[in-house]
């Protein structure tokens, strides 16, 4: 098992498209997680899920922001009608459901995603 | 709702010496990790070091240890005998112990190590 792999690393896109991001976390992990980070500012939680449910949503996660993680393995993050501001680092992490000392969230290299 | 501050936007230090990167937060909560993440330019997020809020003990990780001030609700990052590969941001982040949900960061402070 190589970490968290996200794909692609680079996106670029006209204002308008729809995009989507897909992660792969470490395979025992149950917990997977989205963040935005933009330059120089730190990640922004976007949502989480364990196995297939998805347990919480920021109130940054507008209406054209949706995420899915069918089967509890993989996660996509779709981002439909794309505007500018949506340009960032998106940030998938995995982690196993916390028990005992197992609390580290491990983070892959991210999208970064170019609307232009 | 938890939050993450970290006061210093940008730090330098000359290699070999030691520097430290200060963090605050703010929960109500009694039992949290809190945790220090290193970020090298176009690299993954690594986790640097962890402190458990329950542990009166300072956490310490070969040149990297913390000063955890759990009343006071400070958390800082010492690195020693600093090195090149040590530039990068560093994130201070949380975690709630009970519900084990999202982890919370700071802005981040972009460490300089200058030869």
């Amino acid at each position: 098992d190589t970490g968290v792999s996200q794909n692609p690393r680079h996106k670029i896109t006209k204002r308008g498209q729809n995009v989507t991001f897909r992660c792969d976390p470490i395979s025992e992990h149950n917990r997977l997680y989205w963040y935005r980070q933009t330059l120089g500012q730190g990640p922004e939680f976007l949502t989480y899920f364990q196995n297939e449910a998805q347990l919480e949503k920021s109130r940054l996660l507008s209406d054209r922001f949706s995420a899915e993680r069918p089967k509890g393995s993989f996660s996509t993050l779709e981002i439909q009608r794309t505007e500018q501001g949506d340009s960032a680092m998106y940030l998938c992490a995995s982690s196993k459901s916390p028990r005992g000392k197992n609390t580290e969230a491990f983070f892959g290299q991210g999208t970064r995603l170019t609307v232009v | 709702a938890q939050t993450v501050t970290q006061s210093q936007p940008e730090m330098s230090v000359q290699e070999a010496e030691t520097v430290t990167l200060s963090c605050t937060y703010d929960t109500s909560e009694s039992d949290y990790y809190l945790f220090w993440y290193k970020q090298p330019p176009s690299r993954q997020m690594i986790l640097v070091i962890r402190q458990e809020a329950y542990k009166q003990q300072n956490a310490t990780e070969n040149r990297f240890s913390v000063n955890f001030q759990k009343a006071a609700k400070s958390f800082s990052l010492k690195i020693s005998d600093s090195q090149l590969g040590d530039a990068a941001m560093y994130f201070c982040a949380y975690r709630s112990a009970p519900s084990y949900d999202k982890v919370i960061f700071g802005p981040g402070t972009s460490l300089s190590v200058i030869p």
